[in-house]
């Protein structure tokens, strides 16, 4: 079964410091990789996608990386704000005609002052 | 800007009844997804629409239809409310292809008691 797990649940950190995400999938055969960022109370909005060829994206203070070998992404947040505050959600693509997205549960981010 | 628009961010109905959520996107995209969101179980699709008049079942379909009677709107329909219909429901469009960015709507929180 085509299945994406993150983790932490959840995680609690300093404003200001580094934190990283991780997210395993199995879905197979596999399209690309997008990381959403969802506000609570908001729709997920994407930071940034990942196809096979490609290792690292960055998008301002965000980081993705990509392990196609061993079906591993992160998503490394540096310098945190408290906006950063927020459920960060894995999807994967799979590579079918319609493109279906296996979503992860998530992982809420909680940036402390 | 693009725009996903969902008629309503919170709801209240009574069991049994018949409810209706909107959705509406400016963006002339064919693909438009129902999902709804439940703590530790992420996104999940209900039902898709690849077309006008085209719907298919998601992975999620029981007690729920839909309609697509135009490009823009696709609507999601709960014939019998139940209490474990009380969700977060979010609409979602993209255009076909490979790597196409998923816009949601901001989200509709429906409780029925």
């Amino acid at each position: 079964k085509n299945q994406v797990e993150q983790s932490p649940q959840s995680l609690i950190i300093l404003e200001g410091k580094n934190c990283t995400l991780q997210c395993n999938y199995t879905v197979s055969p596999f399209s690309n990789l997008r990381w959403y960022k969802q506000d609570t109370g908001r729709g997920p909005v994407s930071l940034t996608i990942m196809t096979f060829s490609e290792n690292t994206k960055s998008n301002g203070r965000y980081t993705a990386t990509l392990d196609a070998d061993t079906k591993q992404s992160s998503l490394h947040i540096t310098a945190s704000q408290l906006s950063d505050s927020a459920s960060y959600i894995c999807v994967v693509s799979e590579n079918t005609g319609f493109q279906k997205l296996v979503f992860g549960t998530g992982t809420r981010l909680l940036v402390s002052p | 800007d693009v725009k996903v628009t969902q008629s309503s961010r919170y709801l209240v109905k009574r069991t049994g009844e018949k409810v209706f959520l909107e959705c509406v996107q400016d963006m002339d995209h064919e693909n438009m997804f129902w999902y709804r969101q439940d703590p530790g179980l992420g996104l999940r699709l209900i039902y898709f629409s690849y077309d006008v008049k085209m719907k298919e079942k998601g992975d999620i379909p029981e007690g729920y239809s839909v309609s697509r009677e135009k490009k823009e709107r696709f609507s999601l329909i709960l014939e019998s409310a139940s209490t474990n219909q009380t969700s977060m429901y979010l609409c979602a469009s993209r255009l076909p292809g490979v790597g196409t960015e998923a816009f949601f709507g901001q989200g509709t929180r429906l409780t029925v008691v």
